[in-house]
């Protein structure tokens, strides 16, 4: 059983097109986030969700918006794609207050923009 | 700017070795410290966290934390190839999101 599980694996789309992520967690986590992971391997936070309810949005464009229907779920849509944008993005979860178990994090969503 | 610096390497230490990798953070206030490893083209995994000022030790993996310092490191013995990736240390405060550095490139050589 998948503990985090995000879709699609690969992601191949033209600038200006708009696309989602999806991410699912069955571990009975309260809180995911997403996470963009550049060329250089950096993971850097975008977004922090807790029960469902946003608690931190990083210095993100407003092309980018966050959902999450239920605490097990967490999508990103994307609109108006740019160059930029490619990169692979993490899903990932934690429970708030259990900190010392760390998160765990979903296989990652390779987002490419030509 | 919390800001959590790493080496980039890549580290190269023969097979058996003992590997040392080193992590500062900026925050003053940073309560809990993680290192992660991630294999080319997977997710991040957790191997290793720390809380308190001293050692941790888990099979072949120590962690040393000096908040003093505001150092933290991670001991790898008897170093195997399978060890080769990159390692992320990564810090918060309270239920803050998780920091990362940008990673230590390890390479053991057979």
């Amino acid at each position: 059983d998948t503990a985090v599980s995000q879709t699609p694996k690969y992601l191949v789309t033209q600038m200006g097109n708009d696309k989602s992520i999806k991410c699912e967690q069955n571990l009975g986590h309260d809180t995911m986030y997403w996470y963009k992971q550049d060329s250089k391997k950096f993971l850097k936070i975008m977004f922090s969700y807790n029960n469902k309810e946003l608690i931190i949005n990083e210095t993100v464009p407003n092309r980018f918006s966050p959902k999450s229907p239920d605490k097990a779920h967490l999508n990103l849509h994307i609109n108006s794609l740019e160059l930029g944008d490619s990169a692979v993005y993490f899903c990932a979860s934690t429970l708030r207050d259990r900190p010392i178990y760390g998160y765990t994090f979903g296989s990652g969503t390779r987002l490419t923009v030509v | 700017q919390k800001e959590v610096e790493q080496n980039s390497g890549p580290l190269s230490v023969p097979e058996g070795a003992i590997a040392s990798l080193n992590c500062t953070y900026s925050d003053r206030g940073s309560q809990s410290f993680f290192w992660y490893r991630q294999y080319s083209g997977k997710s991040p995994e957790l191997i290793m966290s720390i809380y308190s000022n001293g050692d941790k030790e888990d099979g072949r993996f120590t962690a040393q934390l000096n908040k003093a310092s505001q150092y933290v490191s991670l001991l790898i013995r008897d170093s195997q190839p399978s060890d080769s990736a990159t390692y992320l240390c990564a810090v918060n405060r309270g239920n803050t999101p998780l920091v990362f550095g940008k990673g230590t490139r390890l390479s053991v050589i057979a």
